[in-house]
This record gives C-alpha cells, structure tokens and sequence, in this order.
C-alpha cells in the first residue's frame, strides 16, 4: 500500500520563505506530486517529481530524494493568496499499472502579516 | 475548455436512497479517478480506472460502486446511501504514458445523507 505523511498546520509570515515537508512509503513509485487547494474550491496541481533532486517553478519548487522516501515544497516570497492547503500526492503501486494516486491528509498554511 | 465536469454539484438525501454521480471529461484521459474528502482526512480514494471498461479498488471502496463504460464517462454509484458517506467528492482523470501526468479535478459534488 501507500502511506504519505505531512505536517497537518504550519504558519508563515508574508514576503518569507517557508518548507513543507512529506515523507511516504509506497510499493512501486512513479512519481510526486504537489497540489494547492483553496478552501471549497478543488485541487490545483503545482509540481511534479519522478527523478531526485530539485524542480523550480518560479515561487514554488519541489524537491525529491526516492532512496529516502521524501519530498518537500519550497514557497518563496510567501503571499496572503498562498494561504491554503497543500497536499502531497505518490503515484505508484502494484496494481493498475503503478497509476493509483494516493494524497496525504494535507497541509493547512496560514499567511500572516 | 470543459476539462473535468461534476454532476450534480449539490445533493441531499434520505439514508437507504440510492443515486449516482456523473464524472465526464473531454481530454481523452485515459485514467479517471473518484476520492471523498472529509475534514482531516485529506483526499481518500474510493475507486479508480485505469482505461475504458476497467475498474479497481482504492482506500475506502466499500458502499460505492463504479463503471467505465465509455472513455470520458466515470461514473460513482451509492446503492443505498449512509450518514458516513456525508462527504465532498471529487473526480479526476489524468492521461497515460510518461513525465508530468498531472491530475485534474472536477469542482467538486457536495453530498449530504440526512
């Protein structure tokens, strides 16, 4: 199966830098994925990794070491907009060609002045 | 540009009711899938397909049924609807093959099981 761990809250300052963290364990991986999420509003994707090391995407970048089962997203330059869920997500397992999708519980950011 | 479309967006319900929920997409999406979302417990996967006439079993499948029988049609079935099931649920369809296949979601169905 697969299991994806995050950090349920954290609280950032605006105009700072802040790191979420997912740690996950799964059979079978092919890939991570990092969505936003705005309150009663749907997930948006933000980053894809399959490969270790670091993606950048202009404020947001997300890094991938599979050997350890751990990723983070990087939010520079943090905004009041930026206030949201972030959720972390493996693609990976035995069955249905390594195409399941599995999100973690979420992280909830809250930007303050 | 419809992507993903949820129906309907609103429901409520009596327990023991039945009914269905309607995912279409018009990407060519090879894969579709169904998750509820409840407070604190993130996107739980109920069933996913993996391509036309296929389906198969995610985290929490059991009082819901699904098909597949068109390509850009996945549908989610309550035969017999619970309080438990009171819940957000969202459809998403991704495509096949290699690199960045990001999934894409409808905008949600806000169900209630009175």
């Amino acid at each position: 199966g697969q299991n994806i761990d995050q950090p349920t809250e954290m609280t950032a300052t605006e105009g700072a830098i802040v790191q979420i963290n997912c740690t996950y364990q799964t059979s079978g991986f092919n890939g991570l994925f990092w969505y936003q999420q705005h309150a009663g509003e749907a997930p948006t994707f933000l980053s894809y990794n399959v490969l270790d090391g670091l993606e950048e995407k202009g404020r947001f970048s997300s890094f991938l070491s599979r050997s350890k089962g751990y990723s983070y997203l990087l939010l520079k330059e943090l905004q009041m907009k930026d206030s949201a869920s972030y959720l972390c997500a493996v693609k990976g397992g035995l069955t249905g060609g390594g195409n399941k999708l599995t999100f973690g519980t979420g992280t909830q950011l809250k930007v303050e002045l | 540009n419809a992507g993903v479309t949820q129906t309907p967006k609103f429901r409520v319900l009596k327990t023991g009711q039945s009914m269905t929920l309607l995912c279409a997409q018009d990407m060519n999406h090879e894969y579709m899938y169904w998750y509820r979302q409840d407070p604190g417990m993130g996107l739980r996967l109920i069933h996913y397909s993996v391509g036309e006439g296929t389906t198969a079993k995610g985290e929490v499948p059991d009082g819901y049924n699904v098909s597949r029988l068109k390509k850009q049609n996945f549908l989610l079935g309550l035969e017999s609807a619970a309080p438990s099931q009171t819940s957000v649920y969202f459809c998403a369809s991704s495509s096949g093959g290699q690199g960045a296949t990001e999934a894409f979601f409808g905008q949600g169905t806000r169900l209630t099981v009175v």
